[in-house]
């Protein structure tokens, strides 16, 4: 089943401790992206990747690292969470850069830094 | 600014009505836009998919439509069903020219509940 999966989907933390959100996709997608998602504030892009070490920054990427050392691969790193970081994250996929490329979006993973 | 703005915040209407959900956008230039479905606690699912030329696409009882002079879109939900409840996003592309991924432009979304 073509899918992008994010793990893990809950995640209770401490501030500061460093945390990593795995993403993969089995679609062989050339772009990958994250996404944080938080009340009246809709869907904002954090990071998002062309192709495989490509990645360049979104709307909102203070404060997360990404990295893209296989095609199928893009994990989300928090190196010092804070609670303002507290949201629901989503990475999405597609075949291609062009927004008429439907994005395919994962399950979702619920961050909470205390 | 490019932005995206959708109208209402929330709608509740019972089982079997219709209902309309408007999207207004300040983008440019536009490329694209497109409504998804955000089931709670889901990922979003893309719905339909517009380009300037066109002004109405169909999937089942969800209709877009699109007035690209005005720079506005609706999503018309018929004979509602109470797996309809869910949000509705509008997301409204650019087209880069450059060697860059195309901007997306989110709303906020539409949060619908269909009561039985």
């Amino acid at each position: 089943e073509a899918q992008v999966t994010q793990n893990p989907r809950y995640l209770i933390t401490v501030t500061g401790k460093k945390l990593t959100v795995t993403c993969s996709q089995n679609m062989n997608h050339e772009y990958m992206s994250w996404y944080r998602q938080d009340p009246g504030l809709g869907l904002r892009q954090i990071y998002y990747s062309m192709n495989v070490e490509v990645t360049d920054k979104g709307d909102v990427p203070e404060g997360y690292k990404v990295s893209r050392k296989e095609k199928r691969n893009f994990p989300l790193i928090l190196e010092s969470p804070s609670p303002n970081q507290t949201s629901l994250y989503f990475c999405a996929s597609s075949a291609g850069t062009r927004s008429y490329n439907e994005q395919f979006f994962g399950p979702g993973t619920r961050l909470t830094v205390l | 600014k490019n932005q995206v703005e959708q109208s209402p915040q929330s709608l509740i209407i019972l089982e079997g009505k219709n209902c309309t959900l408007q999207c207004n956008y300040t983008v440019s230039p536009f490329s694209n836009l497109r409504w998804y479905k955000q089931d709670t606690g889901r990922g979003p699912v893309s719905l339909t998919i517009m380009t300037f030329s066109e002004n109405t696409k169909s999937n089942g009882r969800y209709t877009a439509t699109l007035d690209a002079d005005t720079k506005q879109s609706s999503l018309h939900i018929t004979a509602s069903q109470l797996s309809d409840s869910a949000s509705y996003i509008c997301v409204v592309s650019v087209m880069y020219s450059g060697g860059g991924a195309d901007g997306l432009t989110f709303g906020k979304g539409t949060h619908l509940i269909i009561q039985p």
